[in-house]
């Protein structure tokens, strides 16, 4: 069975600071894994969809890099900003969409 | 933006009762996903319907719950009667086809609270 860690579980950081989220998988055998933002009471909002075939993914201040080999991808957010403040989720496609419980992000002006 | 819509976005209600929930997925949208989230933890899939057909309710705890996608469009999700531990934040999400690399597009969801 896949399983999907995310760690830390809460991150906060000053503002204009990079952020870097953790994503860990344990069955490499993926088809695509998409990172999510969630904001508190609310639904996903998509951030960026890496298809396995891939290494990374762009867009804005976003970049996500995918390592099926070693079971993880990370989430770098550029120069970090308030509205950044959010829980993170990574959800892995491999027979069946298993997502991780998210780390919850704090960036402090 | 196309987006997907369900309704109620709250609701209260008291434990034996039967509660439902709608989701209009976004135009075109073959695919269609329900899924579970209790708060500080990843949403569960619940079911997932390729038009108007169950692909996946391994999930989906059938003694209370069903869920019906009877024209292909929208859905509706069904408990009853809910339980204490019903209470969580109730995902649909629909994606342009079954394939596995078709991106996942969220609705707002329905936080359920029983009493």
């Amino acid at each position: 069975k896949q399983e999907v860690t995310q760690i830390p579980a809460a991150l906060s950081v000053p503002e204009g600071e990079n952020l870097v989220l953790n994503c860990s998988f344990t069955d490499s055998a993926i088809y695509n894994l998409q990172w999510f933002r969630q904001d508190p009471g609310k639904g996903l909002t998509s951030l960026l969809l890496i298809q396995s075939s891939q290494r990374e993914q762009t867009s804005g201040r976003l970049n996500a890099s995918l390592d099926k080999s070693s079971g993880r991808s990370t989430l770098y957010i550029a120069a970090s900003q308030p509205g950044d403040s959010a829980t993170y989720l990574c959800g892995i496609i491999g027979g069946k969409f298993q997502f991780g419980a998210g780390t919850q992000v704090v960036v402090t002006p | 933006e196309a987006e997907v819509a369900q309704s109620p976005r709250y609701k209260i209600t008291e434990k034996s009762q039967a509660v439902a929930f709608w989701c209009d997925p976004i135009s075109g949208h073959a695919t269609l996903y329900w899924y579970r989230q209790i708060l500080g933890q990843g949403p569960e899939l619940l079911v997932q319907f390729q038009d108007e057909s169950v692909v996946d309710d391994s999930q989906l705890p059938k003694d209370r719950f069903s869920a019906e996608r009877l024209k292909g469009v929208d859905s509706t999700l069904k408990i009853q009667p809910a339980e204490l531990g019903d209470s969580a934040m109730y995902l649909c999400a629909s994606s342009l086809e079954l394939a596995d690399y078709n991106e996942q597009f969220f609705g707002p969801g329905t936080r359920l609270t029983v009493l």
